[in-house]
């Protein structure tokens, strides 16, 4: 039982363009949504969180958008650069606990 | 302040031995949290300790077993291991002060061959 989908396993964008990765998650319980960067060889990287009690989360070139009745998160990152070429994973969690991943996205940035 | 390590980096090993990894947490954090990462899959909870007790599990059988100390550095043990269980194996910290607020610190992992 997949509680948390990333249902594109690859994107690929221009360089300084909009990167827009999606996620969708089944549990209605969950109070907290994170992404994170992975490259290879390393641990996955914390970019940027949202609360359930909001619907958009900005950092930069990084925004978060929640839609609690579509059970729907996505990132955006704006302008795309190449050093963002890595996989991002949303991850979700109820009261603290564990995080719950999804399947990853492999964002490929060409100059 | 220094983020979360572990240790070893890789490590071989065949049927049936035992396994013992280390994770350090970031400064300040008083919980820890294991994952498996099985190749091109996300991370998936194995269990967390706060303050040195399990605070909840993944669907990870019994030999999957762990520790947290004072210092709160933390061991992942695995007995009987199995060809499965080859992964790479992550540690994250956090602090926890109030219920919602969960964002989780990653070690660079370490990668498990069972053969």
């Amino acid at each position: 039982d997949q509680q948390v989908k990333q249902n594109s396993p690859s994107l690929s964008v221009q360089e300084g363009r909009i990167s827009i990765l999606n996620c969708d998650y089944t549990n209605s319980m969950f109070d907290y949504f994170l992404w994170y960067k992975k490259y290879p060889a390393e641990g996955p990287t914390f970019l940027i969180s949202i609360s359930s009690i909001k619907d958009k989360n900005e950092d930069g070139r990084f925004t978060v958008f929640l839609n609690k009745s579509a059970k729907h998160l996505s990132l955006h990152i704006v302008p795309s650069q190449p050093g963002d070429s890595a996989v991002y994973f949303c991850a979700a969690s109820y009261q603290g606990g564990k995080l719950i991943f999804g399947q990853g996205t492999e964002l490929s940035v060409k100059p | 302040e220094t983020g979360v390590t572990q240790s070893p980096t890789h490590l071989i090993k065949t049927r049936g031995q035992q396994v013992t990894l280390r994770c350090s947490s970031q400064s300040g954090h008083n919980t820890v949290s294991w994952y498996q990462q099985a190749l091109g899959q996300g991370p998936q909870f194995i269990f967390q300790y706060y303050r040195e007790e399990e605070n909840g599990r993944g669907n990870f059988p019994p030999r999957f077993s762990g520790l947290q100390f004072p210092n709160y550095s933390s061991e992942l043990n695995v007995n009987a291991l199995e060809l499965d269980d080859s992964a790479l194996y992550l540690c994250a910290s956090s602090l926890v002060v109030r219920t919602g607020d969960n964002e989780q610190f990653f070690g660079p992992g370490t990668r498990l061959t069972v053969l």
